[in-house]
This record gives C-alpha cells, sequence and structure tokens, in this order.
C-alpha cells in the first residue's frame, strides 16, 4: 500500500529555521517525483516545486524559488522541505504528494502538515 | 507560466443534478490535466486524471472531459457527500498550476 506520512504541526516564531518530513512507503520511492504543495487557510492550492529522489532533480515555482530548500533522502525514503528564516505570510498546511509522470497525475497525498508562524 | 481559470467558484445544486464545473488553461496542455476533490481538513483526492479517466475506486457519476485549453468536471448526479472543494490541475510544464477551486454545496 502506498503511504506518504508527514510530520506533525509546527509552531514557530519569526525567523526560525524549520525542516518538515514526508516518508514515503509502498512503492519505489527513487522513481517517482515527489511535489509540495501549500495550502494558506481557507485558500486554494499553490504547487510549490518538484523532486526526483533518485538523482535530486529538483524543480521549483518561481513564487517559492529561494525561499524553500526541498530535498530527499533516498536511504530513509522521505523528502523534506525547509525554511531557513520563516515569517508570518508562511502559516499553513503543506502537502506533499507522489507525482506519476506518465499522466501528470498527483495519485498519492500525504495528511499534510499545519505550520503556524506567529511572534 | 500556464494560468487556470475555473468557474464557477461555488455552485450550490440538489441531491440528484447533474452538475459541471469548467477549467480553461490559457495555452494548451496536452492530457497533463486533472481534477481533484477536497473536503475539510483533508488532503486534496485524484478524481479524475489525463482529462478523461477516472481514478481507482472514485465512483462512475464523476466524469472528465475536454480537450485543447477547455476541460469539464461533471458529477452526473450529485450525492450528499459529493460537499467539496474541486480543483483542475495542469502538470504540462512547470511550475504546475491549480485552478481557483469551486466551492459545491448541495441544497
Amino acid at each position: 500500500e502506498v503511504q506518504l506520512v508527514q510530520s506533525g504541526a509546527e509552531v514557530k516564531k519569526p525567523g526560525d529555521s524549520l525542516k518538515i518530513s514526508c516518508l514515503a512507503s509502498g512503492y519505489s520511492f527513487n522513481t517517482y517525483w515527489i511535489a509540495w504543495v501549500r495550502q494558506v487557510p481557507g485558500q486554494g492550492l499553490e504547487w510549490m516545486g518538484v523532486i526526483y529522489p533518485h538523482d535530486s532533480d529538483t524543480r521549483y515555482s518561481p513564487s517559492f524559488q529561494g525561499l524553500v530548500t526541498i530535498s530527499a533522502d533516498k536511504s530513509i525514503t522521505t523528502a523534506y522541505l525547509q525554511w531557513s528564516g520563516l515569517e508570518a505570510s508562511d502559516t499553513a498546511i503543506y502537502y506533499c504528494a507522489r507525482l506519476t509522470t506518465l499522466t501528470g497525475r498527483f495519485d498519492y497525498w500525504g495528511q499534510g502538515t499545519l505550520v503556524t508562524v506567529s511572534s | 507560466d500556464i494560468q487556470m481559470t475555473q468557474s464557477p467558484s461555488s455552485l450550490s445544486a440538489s441531491v440528484g443534478d447533474r452538475v459541471t464545473i469548467t477549467c480553461r488553461s490559457s495555452q494548451t496542455i496536452g492530457d497533463y490535466f486533472s481534477w481533484y476533490q477536497q473536503k475539510p481538513g483533508t488532503a486534496p483526492k485524484l478524481l479524475i486524471y489525463a482529462v478523461s479517466n477516472l481514478q481507482s475506486g472514485v465512483p462512475s457519476r464523476f466524469r472528465g472531459g475536454g480537450s485543447g485549453t477547455d476541460f469539464t468536471l461533471t458529477i452526473s448526479s450529485l450525492q450528499p457527500e459529493d460537499i467539496a472543494i474541486y480543483y483542475c490541475l495542469q502538470s504540462y510544464s512547470t511550475p504546475y498550476t491549480f485552478g481557483q477551486g469551486t466551492k459545491l454545496e448541495v441544497k
């Protein structure tokens, strides 16, 4: 069974660093892209970027380029999303999702990680 | 970037009604187009991929169609459990982009 299990909710202060995770199981981690999607409370979905764990090829949305870092550790089948200096505007739910490139579908999603940034 | 324009932004319909949501892309995207359903407090769920393919386990009352730049999601007979927000997505080129969402309510 394919599963993406994300790390738990976080409460941080502006300027803090943070790394959240997405643990994949039930499929060959190296051969599917993993995407990150942001959802500000009450708003829509925003694609942030995607990584191919096999070679760590990473693509970012221009809206998030330079603001976050996406990475992956093949040895523990885990993808990461990290910030070096959080802002209040980063408060959102962050989802990871598996991308099947043949059809361009996000077929499995993590449960989401709520990140709250407040002073 | 490819823009996805989804309409309507909200929709109220009765149980048993036929409901259609549309999505227009700013350029052709082949069949790299999918629909997602998001219920409150949960992650999005894939309904339709490659324009018209029903994801495994999704009820057959959901149907996707269209081509080129114009796409549709149709629910043939609305059920109470279909209350959700629906999003379209283009994955033809990065940055991938979602539509703004359609909030579906049952009268």
